[in-house]
């Protein structure tokens, strides 16, 4: 079946422009993790989701960012305001459920680039 | 605080075997995940450990000691297509993921 998918694949944008991310998770999937990686780093955790609430928005940096999944399936993340230390990787993850040890899958990302 | 320790690049040859160590301090812990990051793609799963001892898949083996707050991912027979970053991440007590900065492996020929 179709993996965890996400666009767009490149994002430009200016400093203080407003962006939308897509992800598509793994049909089924009831837990989705937005997560941003920089150069050489590992991936940070932002928020994730259960269903269609948000279970933990703990690594959100700040009032700019909100994330949402309306029906419990797509998600969107959004930047408002963007700067450019928002510069970054943005992967979303999918796995079957949370409360477990469950495998994420991560779709291909969104490359940010804030001008 | 919470910390994942690894490091940072490891150069081997083709056909050789090459440890990478990942040590952690977390809150909890429900399990160790390896993750392989190709340059430029999503993080795909290696292995995942939870219990102390030896995992073992085909080329691929990871070891957990969790007295010691240690994990090694062994790679043997090492193929020029191995060249990629891996991940170690710890799943806390709430079940979220705690990553490491990744290791950097270059295979040479």
């Amino acid at each position: 079946g179709a993996g965890v998918s996400q666009t767009p694949s490149n994002k430009v944008t200016e400093k203080g422009k407003y962006v939308e991310l897509r992800c598509d998770p793994i049909s089924g999937h009831t837990a989705l993790y937005w997560y941003r990686q920089s150069l050489g780093q590992g991936p940070e955790f932002l928020i994730y989701f259960q269903g269609t609430g948000a279970a933990d928005d703990s690594g959100l940096p700040n009032d700019r960012f909100f994330a949402v999944r309306p029906e419990g399936s797509v998600s969107t993340l959004k930047i408002q305001r963007t700067e450019r230390g928002d510069s970054a990787v943005y992967l979303c993850a999918s796995s079957f459920s949370t409360g477990g040890p469950y495998e994420q899958y991560f779709g291909p990302g969104t490359r940010l680039t804030v001008t | 605080g919470q910390n994942i320790d690894q490091p940072t690049e490891m150069t081997a040859t083709e056909g050789a075997i090459v440890q990478i160590n990942c040590t952690y301090q977390t809150s909890g812990f429900n399990g160790l995940f390896w993750y392989q990051q190709h340059a430029g793609e999503a993080p795909t799963f290696l292995s995942y450990n939870v219990l102390d001892g030896l995992e073992e898949k085909g080329r691929f083996s990871s070891f957990l000691s969790r007295s010691k707050g240690y994990s090694y991912l062994l790679l043997k027979e090492l193929q020029m297509k191995d060249s990629a970053s891996y991940l170690c991440a710890v799943m806390d007590s709430n079940y979220q993921l705690i990553w490491g900065a990744g290791t950097k492996l270059i295979i040479k020929p």
